[in-house]
């Protein structure tokens, strides 16, 4: 039972554009919500956080937005550059424990 | 500067061996994770501990175990090797959950 998803295993995008990354929630329990970029042969590294409290948290080229209604969490990337490419994790925790549960990972690949 | 390694970087064993993955930390994290990723599940939590005699399960925890005797360590040990957990995993450590993860830069395990 896959309490995260993201259903897009991959997206390429322009260098330029805007790269948004989709993720899915099934835990109404989840109340605090991360997103995780991977290069190749290393460990993920954090991104950017947001907490249910808020709908939105930016931090320079990155924005995550949270629809708790939808259950539904983006990352958007302005202007996607060709070092953004990696695989992007979105993760999420309740308010009574400190573990992560991530998904799935969308593979993002930006291209002159 | 407070890091977190993993070792070994690579390691190949024989189906039915006991193998243990080491990870260590300096950066004095009560909070240690130990996650695999695998094509098409993402990250999946092995085991965790919130602190110095504490261990816990988490999603897929057959076959492994760990230990904590002192903060800076969480060695995962596979009882008995099987080709399933042929896959890359990755220690972590928090403070809490608000600071996000420090990921450990991986160890790729094959079991043959």
């Amino acid at each position: 039972d896959q309490q995260v998803k993201q259903n897009s295993p991959s997206l390429s995008v322009q260098e330029g554009r805007i790269s948004i990354l989709n993720c899915d929630y099934t835990n109404s329990m989840f109340d605090y919500f991360l997103w995780y970029k991977k290069y190749p042969a290393e460990g993920p590294t954090f991104l950017i956080s947001i907490s249910s409290i808020k709908d939105k948290n930016e931090d320079g080229r990155f924005t995550v937005f949270l629809n708790k209604s939808a259950k539904h969490l983006s990352l958007h990337i302005v202007p996607s550059q060709p070092g953004d490419s990696a695989v992007y994790f979105c993760a999420a925790s309740g308010w009574d424990t400190d573990k992560l549960i991530f998904g799935t990972g969308t593979r993002l690949q930006v291209f002159p | 500067d407070a890091e977190i390694t993993q070792s070994p970087r690579h390691k190949i064993t024989e189906t039915g061996r006991q193998v243990t993955l080491a990870c260590h930390q300096t950066w004095n994290h009560n909070n240690m994770f130990w996650y695999r990723q695998d094509l098409g599940h993402g990250l999946r939590l092995i085991h965790y501990s919130y602190g110095v005699q504490d261990t816990n399960k988490g999603e897929v925890s057959d076959g492994y175990s760990v230990s904590r005797s002192n903060t800076e360590d969480l060695p995962l040990t596979l009882e008995s090797a099987a080709s399933s957990q042929t896959s890359v995993y990755f220690c972590a450590s928090s403070v809490d959950r608000s600071y996000g993860y420090t990921f450990g830069s991986g160890t790729r395990l094959t079991v043959v």
